[in-house]
């Protein structure tokens, strides 16, 4: 069974610039997830999708940060404008149903200079 | 509001020894809670997810616990060897399988 795939692996932007990151959950997973991780922490959920539909953004930074998931299936996270603060890791997950495992991609490193 | 600690931050054991790792959290309403693995530069691999009607679990060298009236688990890692070494972190399920992370505890087994 394939994982959750992430791209890019690695991402270098100037402060102001913008920034999309890409996920593709594992196939039949209606749940999916943006974490955030800075180094050292533990992942903060940044926003949680079932199906095409917001389940919970309470932590997204509205002002500067936008996620979709069109058709229920991939999903793009975008910064605009990026802060220096937004320096982290964005793991994408993904899950079957609400008391299933958990299943992250990878993650895309993002360092704003 | 959900906050889970792990203590300790940093363990460094001896390979073959026997090691346990906490993890609390300040509600015990939780659907589930989860522990997790993390390599340097990595994601996160799920390792035990405990259901909160259940008191352990066990994969391989791993056995987790889970008492949700005191708010805790413990992951206990048996004979640990060195490709053990990894962040450990606990997950627990607030509901609609939202998680909230502890910030993990950093695990080196020496040779």
């Amino acid at each position: 069974e394939a994982g959750v795939a992430q791209s890019p692996r690695y991402k270098i932007i100037e402060k102001r610039q913008s920034v999309a990151f890409w996920c593709n959950p594992i196939s039949g997973h209606a749940t999916l997830y943006w974490y955030q991780q800075i180094l050292g922490q533990g992942p903060k959920l940044l926003i949680q999708f079932q199906n095409n539909g917001v389940v919970d953004d309470s932590q997204l930074p509205k002002d500067r940060f936008s996620a979709e998931r069109l058709k229920g299936v991939d999903s793009t996270l975008k910064i605009q404008p990026a802060k220096l603060e937004d320096s982290a890791v964005y793991l994408c997950a993904s899950s079957l149903g609400v008391a299933d495992v958990t299943f992250f991609g990878q993650g895309t490193r993002l360092t704003v200079v | 509001k959900q906050e889970v600690t792990q203590i300790p931050a940093a363990l460094s054991v001896p390979e073959g020894e026997n090691l346990v790792l906490n993890c609390s959290f300040t509600d015990s309403a939780i659907y589930n809670l989860q522990w997790f693995r993390q390599d340097p530069g990595k994601g996160l691999t799920s390792l035990l997810l405990i259901q909160s009607s259940q008191r352990e679990q066990t994969s391989g060298r791993l056995n987790a616990s889970l008492d949700k009236s005191s708010g805790r688990s413990t992951l206990y890692i048996a004979a640990s060897q060195p490709g053990d070494s990894a962040t450990y972190l606990c997950a627990v399920n607030t509901g609609f399988q939202k998680l909230v992370f502890g910030t993990g505890t950093r695990l080196l087994v020496s040779p």
